[in-house]
């Protein structure tokens, strides 16, 4: 079963420190979410995009986060300069088109800021 | 911004029970979807239900949608160990994006 990759699985970073996280979606899926969940909580969008164009980035502190997916496929997330706020699962999905369609998510990227 | 509330918070029961969860919503909608999540793992997607549907199942899990109530319930029967996770329904906004709410910690009991 086609699954979305997410890498690394856990990441401990000082304050201040840069950090990037990976995803490749399901092949074919033109729509790419990036979410935050904080520990208790239900996930947050950051940043959404479709083939290789942000579709929504309205709740992405751009002041320390960047997204970009160059080619349409795979993607990368970085925070810099990390704070002990940005502590959470970084979560990237897909899916075919729109919300429309269930999405599926990879298994998550664990951020712990020290 | 949430759209869905689920209740209750947590919900523990023994295996074998039936659990049922439910979710409100804000806005109209054209469709509601249900998320499992383990601990410390990703989502996967259980089932989705469209504004036109009062009911759905698969397998031990039924969905039923009230649009005029604007709420949604996840009923799972005869409840086992492997159940034991986050439980989250999302609506889409626009059409778009995905908001999922704040989630059921559900836990069977051996």
């Amino acid at each position: 079963e086609a699954e979305v990759a997410q890498s690394p699985r856990y990441k401990i970073t000082e304050k201040s420190q840069a950090v990037a996280f990976w995803c490749d979606p399901i092949s074919g899926h033109a729509t790419l979410y990036w979410y935050r969940q904080i520990l208790g909580q239900g996930p947050e969008l950051l940043v959404q995009f479709q083939d290789e164009s942000v579709v929504d980035d309205s709740q992405l502190p751009k002041d320390r986060f960047s997204a970009e997916r160059l080619k349409g496929v795979d993607s990368t997330l970085k925070i810099q300069p990390a704070e002990l706020g940005d502590s959470a699962m970084y979560l990237c999905a897909s899916s075919p088109r729109t919300a429309n369609y269930g999405y599926t998510f990879g298994s998550g990227t664990r951020l712990t800021v020290v | 911004s949430q759209q869905g509330e689920e209740d209750p918070q947590a919900l523990s029961i023994q295996e074998g029970e039936n659990a049922t969860m439910n979710c409100s919503y804000k806005t109209s909608i054209n469709n509601l979807q249900w998320y499992r999540q383990n601990s410390g793992r990703g989502l996967v997607h259980l089932i989705l239900i469209r504004s036109n549907e009062r009911e759905k199942h698969s397998g031990r899990l039924r969905v039923t949608l009230d649009t005029s109530k604007k709420s949604s319930s996840l009923l799972i029967t005869a409840s086992r160990a492997a159940d034991t996770a986050s439980y989250f329904c999302a609506t889409p906004q626009g059409a778009q994006k995905l908001v999922f709410g704040q989630g059921t910690r559900l836990t069977i009991n051996p």
